[in-house]
């Protein structure tokens, strides 16, 4: 079983939608979270972290749920430049972390 | 801003030839990673040094080996390069050994073994 598993998509919504995914994670001691946001050829970036109470940076919005294990991410209003693939990413208990593979979002015009 | 610079952005390489990959980053991070990147597979670490002349096996260290003299600088070396390791390698950098230090990656190197 994968340590993180994400639906790869890929999420066509036109520019000003709401667009919502998870991920899910095998290890219950893991203590950190992060969604990474990776462009097409281009290396991943942090996008945010995930605290447990929820937490929101502008138009991105991100929950953990540790009962259930998952991570979600929402994007409000959608731009052209949201187009990416979003990596979900979770820590082992030590200072290595745990990639998704990756749900790819892409926003028409 | 954090840079992280690697060699090169794409290679082409001959089966069983060694290959040498170079990382350098310019923040005085203590951490260095090397992950491949395969379609489906998400990013699967390799090697990590927490110091200089230190290393650790990660995920999938077999065919692969590491050298960090400096602080900067961290080397993945393919011994004798397979076909299956035809891959997007990519090297990252974080401050301090905590899980909540953000990884700060290169551009990617692509390497193709024919």
């Amino acid at each position: 079983r994968k340590e993180v598993e994400q639906d790869p998509g890929p999420f066509n919504v036109p520019e000003g939608a709401t667009v919502a995914f998870n991920c899910t994670y095998s290890n219950s001691a893991s203590q950190s979270f992060f969604w990474y946001r990776q462009d097409c050829r281009k290396e991943p970036k942090l996008l945010m972290s995930v605290y447990s109470s929820g937490n929101e940076d502008g138009r991105f919005t991100a929950q953990l749920n540790r009962a259930s294990q998952y991570i979600s991410l929402l994007i409000r209003d959608s731009k052209l430049s949201d187009s990416a693939t979003y990596l979900c990413v979770v820590s082992r208990g030590d200072y290595k972390l745990s990639f998704g593979a990756g749900t790819t979002v892409t926003v028409r015009a | 801003d954090v840079k992280v610079t690697q060699s090169s952005r794409y290679l082409v390489k001959r089966t069983g030839e060694k290959v040498f990959l170079e990382c350098v980053q310019d923040m005085d991070h203590e951490n260095m990673f090397w992950y491949r990147q395969d379609p489906g597979l998400g990013l699967r670490l390799i090697y990590f040094s927490y110091d200089v002349k230190m290393k650790e096996k990660g995920d999938i260290p077999e065919g692969y080996s590491v050298s960090r003299e400096k602080k900067e600088r961290f080397s993945l070396i393919l011994e004798s390069a397979s076909t299956n390791q035809t891959s997007m390698y990519l090297c990252a950098s974080s401050l301090g050994t905590s899980s909540y230090n953000e990884q700060f990656f290169g551009p990617g190197t692509r390497l193709t073994v024919l």
